[in-house]
């Protein structure tokens, strides 16, 4: 078991282009789990699936977001036409099941300039 | 919008006093949980406690539930240098597949 891996850690892009982060989560886990975390804040939720399935993504903060998990392991999150609010800490958590501990990744930060 | 409000935002202590830190929540959850972050890092998990539960430990940390008051609080006791950090509680609501994280409180123990 070597933890919720994050890739890359740090992003800086310039606006108007396109960023892609990917997640590794714990292998036996079966849902996983997309977070925006800006500076003082709390965790703010954006979608889950479970196996390949997603399940919540109203959460998504615009139609810029997606993310998908097409063989139930690794999942990416793709931002669009990124702005300068996108600049935030982006986290991954893996769970094993239905109210189940959620285990997080380092995150990747981006930054847009 | 956050789910669960901790209090206080911001907390100091010297060390080896007990941090007490509260959550409030506003709907019915499975169960709450509570993480630290240290500053600019991913969060550890701490402990979780279901909706039936009133109290749990694990070693310096003492959670307590009570889902009348829609309340939960995270005792550290022999506080360290090393708890400095933010802490977060987190709930799992029984509706919908959504999930809540609170504003948390950040901790400083000086030494």
């Amino acid at each position: 078991d070597t933890g919720v891996s994050q890739d890359p850690r740090h992003k800086i892009t310039k606006r108007g282009q396109n960023v892609t982060f990917r997640c590794d989560p714990i292998s036996e886990h079966n849902r996983l789990y997309w977070y925006r975390q800006t500076l003082g804040q709390g965790p703010e939720f954006l979608t889950y699936f479970q196996n390949e399935a997603q399940l919540e993504k109203s959460r998504l903060l615009s139609d810029r977001f997606s993310a998908e998990r097409p063989k139930g392991s690794f999942s990416t999150l793709e931002i669009q036409r990124t702005e300068q609010g996108d600049s935030a800490m982006y986290l991954c958590a893996s769970s094993s099941g239905v109210a189940a501990t959620q285990y997080f990744g380092p995150g990747t930060r981006l930054l847009v300039l | 919008s956050q789910q669960g409000e901790e209090d206080p935002q911001a907390l100091s202590i010297q060390e080896g006093e007990n941090a007490t830190m509260n959550c409030s929540y506003k709907t019915s959850i499975n169960n709450l949980q509570w993480y630290r972050q240290n500053s600019g890092r991913g969060l550890v998990h701490l402990i979780l406690i279901r909706s039936n539960e009133r109290e749990k430990h694990s070693g310096r940390l003492r959670v307590t539930l009570d889902t009348s008051k829609k309340s939960s609080s995270l005792l550290i006791t022999a506080s360290r240098a090393a708890d400095t950090a933010s802490y977060f509680c987190a709930t799992d609501r029984t509706t919908g597949n959504q999930f809540y994280f609170g504003t948390g409180t950040s901790l400083t123990v000086i030494p």
